[in-house]
């Protein structure tokens, strides 16, 4: 059973950066995962922010981006603000037709 | 711009069969997969499934011996099945489009979501 690894929780403060990851149980994220995060605040659907490791969703600002770290995929938010305070799902695409969720973070910008 | 609108019954009892059904406005059915996706109360994301407009599925493989998900193309809709639903089956479920690897893989739009209650 694969497990996709988020942080449960991070914290930022207003204008700060902050980076979150996503990574797997077993073996590296590699650009092959074609990793995904959403961004949800309460209440409402996720929001896509970054496809393809590090493509930008229409609409997205540039103070967040994607990348991969050493063996995760990576969602850096530079100058953080208040409303970026949601919770962050990554998603990997396995390759036999299968996507696994990470367990989501939750940001705090305080 | 394609949107995705979803409805179904919000209250269950134990073992019944969950069915929901979301229709796709403004946009083909041909060259993606139709997902579906649930998110139990405080908790994570997680994926249920999809088909494409060939009828081809893949499930999630905890879910799979109790999961169907069909399309009409007919009316423009897709829809999910899961039988015998316990309260660990209580979650807001979504429907989302999602975009093939060529057009940058990703899930998006999204549907209102709905929540789905489990209760005797």
């Amino acid at each position: 059973q694969t497990v996709v690894t988020q942080e449960p929780s991070f914290s930022v403060s207003p204008g700060g950066t902050v980076t979150l990851t996503c990574g797997l149980s077993s073996g590296s994220v590699s650009t092959s995962y074609y990793p995904n995060w959403y961004q949800q605040s309460p209440g409402q659907a996720p929001r896509t922010l970054i496809y393809n490791t590090n493509t930008r969703s229409s609409g997205v600002p540039d103070r967040f981006s994607g990348s991969i770290l050493g063996n995760k995929a990576a969602l850096t938010i530079t100058g953080a603000q208040a409303d970026d305070e949601a919770e962050y799902y990554c998603v990997l695409f396995m390759g036999s037709g299968i996507s696994v969720f990470g367990g989501g973070t939750k940001l705090t910008v305080l | 711009q394609v949107q995705l609108q979803q409805w179904g019954a919000g209250l269950l009892k134990p073992s019944e069969t969950l069915s929901l059904t979301c229709v796709v406005y403004g946009g083909s059915f041909s060259g993606y997969y139709w997902s579906w996706i649930r998110q139990p109360p405080g908790k994570g994301l997680e994926w249920i499934g999809e088909i494409n407009h060939s009828g081809r599925t893949n499930y999630n493989p905890s879910l799979k011996s109790r999961v169907t998900i069909s399309l009409d193309t007919s009316k423009n809709q897709f829809s999910l099945r899961l039988t015998s639903v316990t309260a660990a089956d209580t979650a807001v479920y979504y429907c989302a489009r999602r975009v093939p690897i060529g057009s940058g893989l990703r899930f998006d739009p999204w549907g209102q979501g709905t929540l789905v209650t489990v209760s005797s």
